[in-house]
């Protein structure tokens, strides 16, 4: 099984509409984060989380919310998804030392129409 | 502000060549550096990373990197690519005491039969 799953694997909404992404991991890692992939921008940080009680705005915030419903889980929102939401989305996790690897689930391609 | 510039968007090379992928990193100090790959429909991988050391440092798959402080630079090679190496590649930094990764734009690596 997979260490860092994602849930949905691929999604399509409306504008407007809520979603949510989920994200669980087996790894025992204190560390989660949510980035976006867009062509030609690299991977930029939304959300990041260093325990169940830790929550920080990364790069790109705006639209977006979290919640750490405990160490293993880590879940991404949209409250009202726009078009340029549009993209591919990771959920990654490390363990608690800054030089430690982070490790990525497979992403969820989200589509807002 | 931190950044991270991979200057090459696609790079194609033969089967066989060997191949440097380039990476220039903004950043007061010597920041925690990373190389990964994303092939296609799957998530990123970690190939090396660099923290202190040693600056010539060598990941899995036959890949290595080299630091050189004076010009901000943590470039990727490997002698021989083989068809398989085909993907997107990231480099990434994370400066001291954050936790959190800056990704590069990504380079697409093609090779050529």
């Amino acid at each position: 099984d997979a260490d860092v799953t994602q849930t949905p694997r691929n999604r399509i909404t409306k504008t407007g509409k809520r979603i949510m992404l989920e994200c669980s991991q087996t790894k025992g890692h204190d560390r989660m984060y949510w980035y976006r992939q867009d062509p030609g921008l690299g991977l930029r940080l939304i959300y990041y989380s260093f325990d169940v009680k830790d929550i920080n705005k990364g790069e790109i915030s705006d639209g977006y919310s979290v919640s750490r419903q405990a160490q293993a889980k880590f879940s991404l929102s949209l409250e009202s998804a726009i078009p340029n939401q549009t993209a591919l989305y990771f959920c990654a996790t490390s363990e608690t030392r800054d030089s430690d690897e982070q490790f990525f689930g497979p992403g969820t391609r989200l589509t807002v129409l | 502000a931190q950044s991270v510039t991979q200057p090459d968007i696609h790079i194609t090379v033969s089967e066989g060549a060997s191949l440097e992928l380039r990476c220039n990193y903004s950043y007061g100090a010597t920041p925690y550096l990373f190389w990964y790959v994303q092939s296609p429909g799957q998530g990123l991988q970690l190939l090396l990373k660099y923290f202190s050391g040693d600056t010539l440092v060598q990941g899995i798959k036959g890949f290595e990197a080299e630091f050189k402080r004076s010009q901000s630079s943590f470039n990727l090679r490997k002698p021989s690519v083989h068809w398989s190496d085909a993907a997107e590649y990231f480099c990434a930094v994370s400066p001291g005491n954050t936790g959190k990764l800056i990704f590069g734009q990504g380079t697409t690596l093609q090779v050529k039969p």
